[in-house]
């Protein structure tokens, strides 16, 4: 299913470097989240945006910024990237809110920082 | 923090029996949601319960809400080797109604 897509797969990086992930979607929802996955932690919230001019922190926000170029476009950057933020990235998307949010997600981002 | 604990956090099973993974959380939900993901991938909806509801049932899952214990659980009826995944809660509360998930229950299922 290619609703939810994310570029790059897979990136190995070294410390100090900028990185930007990005995610596309077409299944024309108003909102987007972006998640990181540590093993044995489950799912944490980056950022999520519900619509283009509006952009929230998340749980875990610190060392990252995020931009929503349109609708369908939705950035996560790393400013200057650090190994504890060694993960695999998720972008997910929903519909307008409302009601039970549930969550169409992409296919992941592993990231590597040595 | 996690809203929701899955429990067990592994499951090994054979081939047509059944799995049951539970899930609790800690304040009163709207809704609790539970997601699958295979090995690296990205989460797929399984089934919705709200809050106001008991249970649920969709093909071979049925779920069950228990909202005095702050509890879920989720059954897979006949697993199959496809089964194999790690599966997630995920409760909302409140007015945003994003979803919190859990760290998920491994579950493997031998042919």
């Amino acid at each position: 299913d290619a609703d939810v897509t994310q570029t790059p797969r897979n990136r190995i990086t070294k410390t100090g470097k900028r990185i930007m992930l990005e995610c596309s979607q077409t299944k024309g929802h108003d909102r987007m989240y972006w998640y990181r996955q540590d093993p044995g932690l489950g799912l944490r919230l980056i950022y999520y945006s519900f619509d283009v001019k509006d952009i929230n922190k998340g749980e875990i926000s610190d060392g990252y910024s995020v931009s929503r170029q349109a609708q369908a476009k939705f950035s996560l950057s790393l400013e200057s990237a650090i190994p504890n933020q060694t993960a695999l990235y998720f972008c997910a998307t929903s519909a307008e809110g409302g009601g039970p949010d549930t969550q169409y997600f992409g296919p992941g981002t592993r990231l590597t920082v040595l | 923090s996690q809203q929701g604990e899955e429990d067990p956090q592994a499951l090994s099973i054979q081939e047509g029996e059944n799995a049951t993974m539970n899930c609790s959380y800690k304040t009163s939900i709207n809704n609790l949601q539970w997601y699958r993901q295979n090995s690296g991938r990205g989460l797929v909806h399984l089934i919705l319960i709200r809050s106001n509801e008991r249970e649920k049932h969709s093909g071979r899952l049925r779920v069950t809400l228990d909202t005095s214990k702050k509890s879920s659980s989720l059954l897979i009826t006949a697993s199959r080797a496809a089964d194999t995944a790690s599966y997630f809660c995920a409760t909302d509360f409140g007015g945003s109604y994003i979803p919190t998930f859990g760290r998920g229950t491994s579950l493997i299922v031998h042919p």
